[in-house]
């Protein structure tokens, strides 16, 4: 079955920007994988930030922005808030209509 | 606005049956496929099972079947989440999400709408 990786842990300055991926263990991701991704507040439900690689929702920062990179799909913050400090899942579609969903990255903003 | 709530969580045995329960409303609930996302304590989110749109199609995490089994009744907006011969892994917070339209299919929004969760703990 897929394994899908994302950085354990990151952190990041106030301002700075930020790059988080999310790697299949089948090999490079590609639109066809329809990447998405999440975000996750301590007690709260998901919320939806990306989906199909690059697509932001109405709700979705102008800050956040989603892309493929080195075989990987990432989401980048840039010009981070102290609201951004989160986890932040990606999901992958490994076909068969199986989804797979990262292990996440626990964003820090210091 | 899209609300989608779940029920029907508790503290159960292992071995033992729950049933959970999803009702949508806000949105045209019969175009869309539904999902059932958990995240156990100290885990991250994971996949469990999506349902199509008129429930002909139904996959499943390879960790929940034969074991749980997902259905929906559109008329009356829910998606269901029949879990049997539960264990104590199964411990976690149960998501539905919704899906994707069948027109769009995955090049469109899912998993956009996410209802609160429902608690289930596997403990004898």
């Amino acid at each position: 079955q897929t394994v899908v990786t994302q950085e354990p842990s990151l952190t990041v300055s106030p301002g700075g920007t930020v790059t988080l991926t999310c790697a299949s263990s089948t090999g490079a991701v590609t639109t066809g994988f329809f990447p998405s991704w999440f975000q996750q507040k301590p007690g709260q439900a998901p919320r939806a930030l990306i989906y199909s690689t690059f697509n932001k929702y109405s709700w979705t920062p102008a800050r956040f922005s989603g892309s493929l990179l080195g075989g990987k799909a990432a989401l980048t913050l840039s010009g981070v808030q102290s609201e951004d400090e989160a986890e932040y899942y990606c999901v992958l579609y490994s076909g068969g209509g199986i989804q797979v969903f990262g292990g996440g990255t626990k964003l820090t903003v210091l | 606005q899209v609300q989608l709530v779940e029920s029907g969580g508790g503290v159960v045995q292992p071995g033992r049956s729950l049933r959970l329960a999803c009702a949508a409303s806000g949105f045209t609930f019969s175009n869309y496929a539904m999902h059932w996302v958990r995240r156990a304590p100290g885990k991250g989110l994971e996949w469990v099972a999506v349902i199509s749109f008129d429930g002909n199609s139904k996959y499943y995490a390879d960790f929940v079947k034969g074991r749980f089994t997902i259905s929906r009744d559109n008329s009356r907006h829910a998606v269901y989440l029949q879990m049997n011969s539960l264990r104590g892994d199964d411990t976690a917070v149960y998501y539905c999400a919704k899906g994707e339209d069948f027109l769009t299919g995955l090049n469109g929004p899912l998993f956009d709408y996410w209802g609160q969760g429902t608690q289930v703990t596997v403990f004898s």
